[in-house]
């Protein structure tokens, strides 16, 4: 099965500060990579797939790259409705699909 | 517009039964696969299991391969989560999601909370 690592585990920014969170895969797992914000009390939303693909109606101030075994995931202004957590997903192939153990985003 | 709602979670002791549902509407059912995805109480997500459109391919994380079971009716748009064995680390929030497609998205349900304890 194919491991995510995520880090930080957690970080704190100033408003309009550019934040990255990172994933390391166990393997190559191409582009199938997802990011997903979630608040508390909400279900997760889906951010980026396929890595750098930013999914509809989502900011653009959100933004991914990466592929094979290294991804980023980047906030290029953070606002104070960014206060979440983030979680990096891998989906390469057959299941079992896997989460990052997630990134806590605090507002300094 | 995408509806996803799951039911049936509740306080249920070890060992014993639950099944999960996820009514859903506003896109077509049996053309997606479907997930099952928890959160233990302050713990990250842990996909657990998915369903072909077409009911026939079944996938399971290990932690619960054995003790639960992933169906779906697509003649009522319901996904079904089967769990049997409950044990306390099974404890969660217990989301439904739909596959994602360029033409619809992805979706989750809101959740249904599971608890098990004596």
């Amino acid at each position: 099965d194919t491991q995510m690592t995520q880090s930080p585990s957690s970080l704190s920014a100033y408003v309009g500060e550019r934040v990255t969170i990172t994933c390391q895969a166990s393997q190559d797992i191409n582009n199938f990579l997802k990011w997903y914000q979630q608040k508390p009390g909400e279900a997760p939303k889906l951010l980026i797939y396929d890595a750098s693909k930013l999914e509809t109606g989502v900011s653009s101030r959100f933004s991914g790259s990466g592929f094979g075994t290294h991804f980023t995931f980047t906030i290029s202004s953070v606002q104070p409705e960014d206060i979440a957590i983030y979680y990096c997903q891998q989906y390469d192939g057959l299941p079992p699909i896997t989460f990052g153990q997630g990134t806590r985003l605090e507002i300094k | 517009q995408v509806r996803m709602v799951e039911s049936g979670g509740g306080v249920v002791q070890p060992g014993t039964s639950l099944r999960l549902s996820c009514a859903t509407s506003g896109f077509t059912f049996d053309n997606y696969g479907m997930h099952w995805v928890r959160q233990a109480p302050g713990k990250g997500l842990e996909w657990l299991s998915l369903i072909w459109y077409d009911g026939i391919d079944k996938y399971y994380a290990d932690s619960v391969k054995g003790r639960f079971t992933i169906s779906r009716d697509n003649s009522k748009n319901i996904l079904y989560l089967e769990m049997n064995s409950l044990r306390a680390e099974d404890t969660a929030v217990y989301y439904c999601a739909k596959s994602r497609d360029d033409q619809t998205g992805e979706y989750w349900g809101q959740g249904t909370l599971v608890t098990v304890s004596s």
